[in-house]
């Protein structure tokens, strides 16, 4: 069984330009979440996408968006970046949209110059 | 925003001490979970507990929840130092988004 992997797993950028991270769900799992995650903060929920549909979102502005594929994996793109959008971003992916475990995958750590 | 805090932001122990972490929470919740993340990498499940529980064990972890409250603790008995990494707490509201939110983590350092 593959667990959750996402890609890459470092990225610098400068303010302004637009960035997409990518998550590979665990085999089986049809929800993917994503969270941003300041440094020495806890993370914060993005959105969540189920079965390809967007299935809620928190305090974030439009500028970050995404997709889920058939198979389940997903993006997040992020436009018109700001310093403020340095964090590490974490996916998670369940089975089901029931709020049990979900099983995170290492991360991207995002650098915004 | 984050949903609590927890406390205390750091702990030192000595390897075969007991560590407790406390959380406090806002919201009416489903379920609570704590999580634990090495050095800024992911995050990996230890342990859920459910609105109507008030404890649960799982080998060296042990948590509490008391709801009248809005507050839990986790307790690791027998430390490591391979247990030194940060601690978070998360909630699942009762209602509403199908999220976890977390609180701001406890940062625990095992002593050899």
């Amino acid at each position: 069984e593959t667990g959750v992997t996402q890609s890459p797993t470092h990225l610098i950028k400068t303010r302004g330009q637009q960035v997409t991270l990518r998550c590979s769900s665990q085999s089986g799992h049809n929800t993917v979440s994503w969270y941003q995650q300041a440094l020495g903060q806890g993370p914060q929920f993005i959105f969540q996408y189920y079965r390809e549909e967007e299935n809620g979102r928190g305090n974030f502005p439009p500028r970050f968006s995404g997709l889920q594929f058939p198979n389940y994996s997903s993006e997040l793109n992020v436009n018109a970046l700001e310093l403020d959008d340095s964090a590490l971003y974490l996916c998670a992916s369940s089975p089901g949209l029931a709020v049990n475990e979900q099983f995170f995958g290492p991360g991207t750590r995002l650098t915004v110059l | 925003s984050q949903q609590g805090e927890e406390d205390p932001q750091a702990l030192s122990i000595q390897e075969g001490e007991n560590a407790t972490m406390n959380c406090s929470y806002k919201t009416s919740i489903n379920n609570l979970q704590w999580y634990r993340q090495n050095s800024g990498r992911g995050l990996v499940h230890l342990i859920l507990i459910r609105s109507n529980e008030r404890e649960k064990h799982s080998g060296r972890l042990r948590v509490t929840l008391d709801t009248s409250k809005k507050s839990s603790s986790l307790l690791i008995t027998a430390s490591r130092a391979a247990d030194t990494a940060s601690y978070f707490c998360a909630t699942v509201s009762d209602t509403g988004r199908r999220a976890l939110t977390f609180g701001s983590g406890t940062r625990l350092q095992v002593q050899p």
